[in-house]
């Protein structure tokens, strides 16, 4: 299948400071990648839809000034956690798919788990 | 917002048995998605069944689709130790790829 590869796949960091995931689809083009919430022995929670060339779209009560994502080409989109605290610690997927031909199924990152300290 | 919701939450059988979890979810839909999740790992697609299939098999994965309820049920046949993991419904209202996802079964197999 297609592959999603996410960085870093763990990221420690101080409160206060900015973190950014990179999010790349290896072997084929998506303008459309998503990004994913994910709390320890919960589900995941789509926090917003990133579109190659233009504004992300997020989900009710994601706030955009605290996660800015950026998607400036057709094979990456990058995440950056702004000002992070201790609550935004959490384990971080992003999604693509392959628009081209590969059917309908969205393919996963390895994730990133962010721990804020 | 989250959509689906799964039963069990939790599902602890032996080696060999069969192990069933359901997923029902609130609106219309394009297609529904099974992932497995390893502990602290990413997402692996398991089946995909369209909102016009009522039932598709692969391997020893069997998933029914029932739109008039709205719920879909992944049956794992013969199960195996390796075969623990996290498993999600997912949900998607179209092809865009964009998924909502339920709220996870957690899928334990006693050697």
């Amino acid at each position: 299948g297609a592959v999603v590869s996410q960085h870093p796949s763990w990221v420690i960091c101080k409160s206060g400071t900015s973190v950014k995931i990179e999010c790349r689809s290896l072997d084929f083009q998506a303008t459309t990648m998503f990004w994913y919430r994910q709390f320890p022995k919960q589900s995941l929670m789509l926090m917003a839809t990133s579109n190659e060339g233009s504004k992300a779209t997020y989900e009710q009560g994601v706030e955009k000034d605290k996660f800015l994502i950026n998607h400036a080409s057709l094979t990456l989109s990058t995440l950056t956690v702004t000002s992070a605290h201790p609550e935004d610690s959490s384990f971080y997927i992003c999604s693509a798919r392959d628009y081209q031909g590969r059917g309908v199924e969205a393919f996963f990152g390895q994730g990133t788990r962010l721990t804020v300290v | 917002s989250q959509q689906g919701e799964e039963d069990p939450q939790a599902l602890s059988i032996q080696e060999g048995e069969n192990a069933t979890m359901n997923c029902s979810y609130k609106t219309s839909i394009n297609n529904l998605q099974w992932y497995r999740q390893n502990s602290g790992r990413g997402l692996v697609h398991l089946i995909l069944i369209r909102s016009n299939e009522r039932e598709k098999h692969s391997g020893r994965l069997r998933v029914t689709l029932d739109t008039s309820k709205k719920s879909s049920s992944l049956l794992i046949t013969a199960s195996r130790a390796a075969d623990t993991a996290s498993y999600f419904c997912a949900t998607a209202f179209s092809n865009t790829g964009k998924l909502i996802f339920g709220q996870g079964t957690t899928l334990q197999v006693k050697p």
